[in-house]
């Protein structure tokens, strides 16, 4: 079973700085298993990236996604008032879900 | 659209309930995947069940024995049901859905609290 550490658990950011986020599995993952979703207080959570590095239907360009193998990483460039959530990566492999703790983007 | 309805509190001992009501897309179309995550207070997400548009049904191992998820194509609507519950099974149950691929889920309810209390 592969499991997901996501680091760090809490990152402060100014608006318009930069959020490296990132997600390292147990053992080597495909990446095109490996998505990253953002979450909101009281909200559902949104797919941002799939398949490691493509971006969901309407998500600014401002989210990229890279990685392979066992370290995976999210990227926000200039953070937004409205990025301030917690986001997971997920993994996908052979017919079962696996989420990582999560990392809360905070305002400094 | 994906709309939960289910019973807000379970007692211990009995089955939690769930139905997942889709709106906009058919739950049994070529390529379509429907699944169950829960998100226990001021926790991470856990996924508990997936099912395919063939029907094919997966589960999350540590709840595998309590847990059956099942569709109704006439209805469109797929269900949760989790026998046993204890409150280490209250949490927000989101139903969740994708159309290309069963790897990751792009459509979200709103999620649905249940409380599992006597």
């Amino acid at each position: 079973e592969v499991v997901l550490t996501q680091s760090p658990g809490t990152l402060s950011l100014s608006p318009g700085e930069s959020a490296t986020l990132s997600c390292r599995a147990s053992q080597s993952v495909s990446g095109t298993y490996l998505a990253w979703y953002q979450q909101k207080p009281g909200q559902a959570p949104r797919l941002l990236i799939y398949a490691a590095s493509s971006r969901a239907a309407g998500i600014p360009d401002r989210f990229s996604g890279s990685g392979s193998g066992t370290d995976f990483t999210l990227t926000i460039i200039r953070v937004e008032p409205e990025d301030f959530a917690v986001y997971y990566c997920q993994h996908y492999d052979s017919s079962l879900f696996t989420f990582g703790p999560g990392t809360t983007v905070d305002i400094k | 659209q994906l709309n939960e309805s289910g019973p807000g509190l379970v007692k211990p001992s009995e089955t939690l309930s769930l139905t997942c009501s889709v709106a906009g897309g058919s739950i049994g179309a070529y390529n379509y995947y429907w699944g169950w995550i829960r998100q226990s207070p001021g926790k991470g997400l856990e996924w508990v069940a997936s099912i395919s548009y063939s029907g094919s049904t997966s589960y999350n191992p540590s709840l595998a024995s309590r847990v059956t998820m099942s569709r109704d194509t006439s209805k469109n609507q797929f269900s949760l049901r989790l026998s046993s519950v204890t409150a280490a099974d209250t949490a927000v149950y989101f139903c969740s859905g994708d159309e290309y691929s069963a790897s990751w889920y792009a459509y979200w309810g709103r999620g649905a609290l249940v409380t599992v209390s006597s």
